[in-house]
């Protein structure tokens, strides 16, 4: 069964805590990416991957950080620098080849803020 | 990347034919036009993408007129089913896939 796994559904952080949300794909895909979405809102990059060992921030990287050790997987950190955590976070994958390749979502992980 | 503009709202009975429109004015040569619903609380799903003229899948038609500064999502014999969130996206800055996201249309469909 292909697809992109998000986990958890639900974190919690707490003031000052780096916490780690999970993606992982087993579509083969080159290219990985993360958004933040809230609420009544449109998605917003974060940080992508075109290729293992390499990423590029997107348009809201700052308190975040991200790693590509395998093409499989690309985990989200949230750093505690990032002082308005709580949102609704995606992963997306695509083959990475011509431009009109479409992407594919995750479920999501809802982070909220004790 | 195109910016684009679409209503924030749209409401619809069950049965109805929907048409959402999304103008890109600055549209480049080489952008296709993709269309994502969102459910609350899940991940978009793609529902269609073109580049010009008609698309036709099992669940949309996008109709893209010749100057393509505009596009029309048709959904026909819209169900309860189909209230959910509608972007319309444009380009993909060249191969990074990158994605701009508006707010969307968000769909209504009433009983």
């Amino acid at each position: 069964d292909g697809g992109i796994t998000q986990s958890p559904k639900y974190l919690f952080r707490k003031e000052g805590q780096n916490v780690t949300l999970s993606c992982e794909q087993n579509l083969n895909h080159d290219a990985m990416y993360w958004y933040r979405q809230d609420p009544g809102q449109g998605l917003r990059l974060i940080y992508y991957s075109q290729i293992v060992n390499d990423f590029q921030k997107g348009d809201i990287a700052e308190g975040y950080s991200v790693s590509r050790e395998k093409k499989e997987s690309f985990p989200l950190t949230v750093t505690s620098a990032q002082k308005n955590p709580t949102a609704f976070y995606l992963c997306a994958s695509r083959t990475g080849g011509s431009p009109q390749e479409t992407q594919y979502f995750g479920p999501g992980t809802r982070l909220l803020v004790l | 990347l195109a910016k684009t503009t679409q209503p924030i709202s749209m409401d619809s009975y069950e049965g109805q034919e929907v048409n959402i429109t999304c103008s890109h004015n600055n549209i480049a040569t080489n952008d296709y036009i993709t269309w994502y619903q969102q459910f609350p609380s899940q991940g978009p799903r793609f529902i269609i993408q073109g580049y010009k003229t008609k698309v036709t899948n099992e669940v949309a038609s996008l109709f893209i007129p010749a100057d393509r500064k505009s596009s029309t999502l048709s959904l026909p014999r819209v169900s309860l089913s189909d209230t959910a969130v509608y972007y319309c996206l444009v380009g993909s800055s060249g191969n990074t896939g990158k994605l701009i996201f508006g707010q969307g249309t968000t769909l209504q469909v009433k009983p």
